[in-house]
This record gives C-alpha cells, sequence and structure tokens, in this order.
C-alpha cells in the first residue's frame, strides 16, 4: 500500500504491557521511527531503529523490525497512566517521512 | 542543545483574514524545516519543507505559503484563510549529523477559522 497503516486505538490496564504495531510501505526505507503526542502538543521522538537491526530496546521500551513484513511494533512495559498519547509511526521513504494517522492509546487505572 | 519554538500557541481567525505564523529553531545551523498540518484525529500532512534560505518546496497546492527569509526561520503565510485551514500546524527541523534524519517537532499552533 502507499500509505503507513496503524490501528487507530488501543486501551491497555496499567501496569501492562502495550504493543503498538504499523505497518509500513517501502522495504528500502533506511529508518523507522515512533513518535509520542501528548494532547494539545508537539510530536516528540521517543526512538528510531535503523533497517539493518531487528530490536531495539530503550528502558521500559522495545522496538520490533520486520523487515520481510514491512512490520514494525513498539511494546511499552508497565504501562502506566502517562504513557496515555497518540503514538505515530513513521518510515524514511526516498528522502521524505511518511507517517501513520497514529494509535491512541489509553491507559486505564 | 537545539529547541524549535512556534508562535502564536493558538490563534481564531475569521475567514478570507491573512495568516503569519512562525517557527524558529535555536542551536543548529542550516537545518532542513517542514510545517506539517494535522486535522482533528488524523495524521500529520506535510505541507512545506527547506533545505535552506529562500527554498521552499510545496507538496500540496493550497492557499497556503511558506517562506524562509533565515536560516533558522520558517514562516507558513496564507492572504484569504478558508474554513478549511483550521487544524494544528507543526514545524519541525532535522539535521543531525548522525544520519538518522529524525525530524523534531515544535509545540504546535491550533488555529481555528471562524
Amino acid at each position: 500500500g502507499e500509505d503507513v497503516e496503524q490501528s487507530l486505538f488501543l486501551s491497555v490496564r496499567e501496569g501492562d504491557s502495550s504493543v503498538i504495531n504499523c505497518t509500513y510501505t517501502d522495504s528500502s526505507s533506511t529508518y523507522l521511527y515512533w513518535y509520542k503526542q501528548e494532547p494539545g502538543a508537539g510530536l516528540q521522538l521517543l526512538t528510531y531503529i535503523f533497517s539493518n537491526m531487528d530490536m531495539k530496546q530503550d528502558q521500559r521500551l522495545t522496538v520490533l523490525l520486520n523487515k520481510k513484513d514491512k512490520h514494525l511494533s513498539l511494546r511499552i512495559a508497565d504501562t502506566q497512566t502517562g504513557d496515555s498519547a497518540i503514538y505515530f509511526c513513521a518510515e524514511m521513504r526516498g528522502g521524505d517521512m511518511r507517517f501513520g494517522a497514529g494509535t491512541r492509546l489509553t491507559v486505564k487505572p | 542543545s537545539q529547541t524549535i519554538h512556534q508562535w502564536p500557541a493558538t490563534l481564531v481567525q475569521p475567514v478570507g483574514s491573512p495568516l503569519s505564523l512562525e517557527c524558529t529553531v535555536e542551536g543548529t545551523s542550516n537545518p532542513n524545516l517542514y510545517w506539517y498540518r494535522q486535522a482533528a484525529g488524523r495524521g500529520l500532512q506535510l505541507l512545506f519543507y527547506s533545505v535552506g534560505i529562500g527554498q521552499i518546496s510545496s507538496e500540496v497546492p493550497q492557499n497556503l505559503s511558506a517562506s524562509r527569509p533565515q536560516d533558522r526561520q520558517f514562516i507558513l503565510s496564507s492572504k484569504k484563510l478558508l474554513l478549511s485551514d483550521s487544524g494544528f500546524y507543526l514545524c519541525a527541523w532535522s539535521g543531525g549529523t548522525g544520519g538518522s534524519y529524525e525530524q523534531y517537532f515544535g509545540p504546535g499552533t491550533r488555529l481555528t477559522v471562524t
């Protein structure tokens, strides 16, 4: 497809793990990114992964990359209410950064 | 460290009025600069990007324009706003030395056209 695709909504309980999935478009994309947007704010870069990596871990965040399926996921361990936000997946494709529509994560106490 | 500023934070303008949104970056030189629009509940739409002073590329034809009068200043303008111009406008910069091309975003401007 032409678009970076993400599920629009995800709801989890506080303390559980969250997994946000993304399908990107171009197997030759060099970098893939995860951004977080809190209400009324700009996008905050959470992490990125180079396409020759399968996994990247940074504290509670784990990024998994499946190049064959063009699938990217973001796992948040021990999800907290402060993690409630919209999470955007993005790919660097041909010099342009292309964003998904965002996944709204709701964390219930 | 680098910071990016946008103003105003919120703006309410009538249809047909002009628009000027400003974005400035500190702590870096010769950044790539971007304007995005985010409609309510939707993803980001790239409007303009600039690789240098006076160099503007438009991604979507519309009644908006952009200018880059200085290296670290990016301005989004319109001569006559439409209702459909309402949205959340985000400025971003890139150009880190690591080659990972990540973009860093400003706090955004919420524009409501009435």
